[in-house]
């Protein structure tokens, strides 16, 4: 059972640089979620999506843009890299939004130098 | 604006030592609480989900409890395998239905 699974694992960038990151999950989830974790703050969420064809900022979007490909894909893409986006990145996905459980992929981790 | 605080931030327990983490909220409506393990390297793997006051949930050694203003997780007889990072997220009302996370508990169960 994949679950969530992102890509890449580990990325390191240079400032100025862009890159996407992918995430698709299997289970079937209308909604889905990119957050960043960041030692000694708990997961901050930068957009979500809560079905297809559908994307909205979280608390930290800045700096950011998704796209909800289909049902199962949900990208996240760095325009032009910051030291400050220096992060652990997870993915997620729920049945939807309400009062249901997200699952969490394993995360990217991400330097920029 | 919805806030989580847990505590200790960290916890280090013998092997068989039973204990509790605390997750105490701030939220206008809870919809949910939920209690995450993180082990490292890893994303957050769902444990629980509490809808209301007085509601508990049990899983192998973990039993989660639910008052209007915090949550325990209490850990019976723990064993090194339990060692991780414990998260609790909120989610409150509103369009977003985002989750607010603590910043967790490092639970180290010694053998």
């Amino acid at each position: 059972n994949a679950g969530v699974t992102q890509t890449p694992k580990f990325q390191v960038l240079k400032t100025g640089q862009s890159m996407t990151l992918q995430c698709a999950q299997d289970m079937n989830h209308n909604s889905m979620y990119w957050y960043r974790q960041d030692p000694g703050m708990g997961l901050r969420l930068i957009y979500y999506s809560a079905s297809e064809g559908t994307t909205d900022k979280g608390e930290v979007p800045n700096g950011y843009n998704v796209s909800r490909l289909n049902k199962r894909e949900f990208s996240l893409r760095l325009e032009s890299a910051a030291p400050s986006q220096t992060s652990v990145y997870f993915c997620a996905s729920s049945e939807a939004l309400s009062n249901q459980p997200q699952h969490f992929g394993d995360g990217t981790r991400l330097s920029i130098l | 604006e919805d806030q989580v605080t847990q505590s200790p931030e960290a916890l280090r327990l013998q092997e068989g030592e039973s204990s509790s983490l605390n997750c105490s909220y701030t939220v206008s409506g809870l919809r949910g609480l939920f209690w995450y393990r993180q082990d490292p390297g890893k994303g957050p793997e769902f444990l629980f989900t509490l809808y209301s006051a007085g509601e508990e949930k049990e899983k192998e050694r973990l039993k989660a409890t639910l008052t209007k203003k915090e949550s325990f997780l209490h850990i019976t007889a723990p064993k090194p395998e339990d060692s991780a990072t414990y998260l609790c997220a909120v989610q409150g009302p509103g369009s977003a239905r985002q989750l607010t996370f603590g910043s967790g508990t490092q639970l180290t169960v010694l053998p």
